[in-house]
């Protein structure tokens, strides 16, 4: 059975930091992995998609990566904003496209 | 397009009373499901569909039926609500063609069982 794991679950940095929120899982047998987004009281809005042969994937400030033989992604925030405080979710999309979650972190980026 | 709409956006039910979630998406995905998020818990994958006609269990199927009549509908039903259903309930739709098997997600509905 497919596990996702994000730690810590919680993370508070100042205005400015570059950082790395972590992901791992058991099982490399998917076909992507995909980074969310969630504000409190909000739904999930999809950030990142990295399909299985890649190894990763650019979106403005945001670099995710997948090393899929370690069971390992990442997700790099350059130049934290007050405004990318939110819970960040990591999951992976196995066999009949049933995605396994993270917990999420919760990321705080104080003024 | 719309995406992955969900309504009600909020619910308030009695212990043993029935009700139907709905979830519709306007993209033509043949890929349907529903999850529920609790806190500490996580987001738990309850029914998926591949196609019309066509349904699975996920992880936590107990207490829930689906129904998949259309592409376009992918209704979640709760028979005899129960407080351990207080969740909230996300839709999804995906695409199986293409290759990407990129996940939308709906605005969720929020229910409290009392």
């Amino acid at each position: 059975k497919q596990e996702v794991t994000q730690i810590p679950a919680a993370l508070s940095v100042p205005e400015g930091e570059n950082l790395v929120l972590n992901c791992s899982f058991t099982d490399s047998a998917i076909y992507n992995l995909q980074w969310f987004r969630q504000d409190p009281g909000k739904g999930l809005t999809s950030l990142l998609l990295i399909q299985s042969s890649q190894r990763e994937q650019t979106s403005g400030r945001l670099n995710a990566s997948l090393d899929k033989s370690s069971g390992r992604s990442t997700l790099y925030i350059a130049a934290s904003q007050p405004g990318d405080s939110a819970t960040y979710l990591c999951a992976v999309n196995g066999a009949n496209s049933k995605l396994t979650f993270g917990k999420g972190i919760t990321l705080s980026v104080r003024p | 397009n719309a995406g992955v709409t969900q309504t009600p956006k909020f619910q308030v039910l009695k212990t043993g009373q029935s009700m139907t979630l709905q979830c519709a998406q306007d993209m033509n995905h043949e890929y349907m499901s529903w999850y529920r998020q609790d806190p500490g818990m996580g987001l738990r994958l309850i029914h998926y569909s591949v196609g019309a006609g066509i349904t699975d269990q996920g992880e936590v199927p107990n207490g829930y039926n689906v129904s998949r009549s259309t592409t376009e509908d992918f209704p979640l039903r709760l028979l005899s609500a129960a407080p351990s259903q207080t969740s909230v309930y996300f839709c999804a739709s995906t695409p199986m063609s293409g290759g990407s098997y990129e996940q939308y997600f709906g605005p969720g509905t929020r229910l409290t069982v009392t």
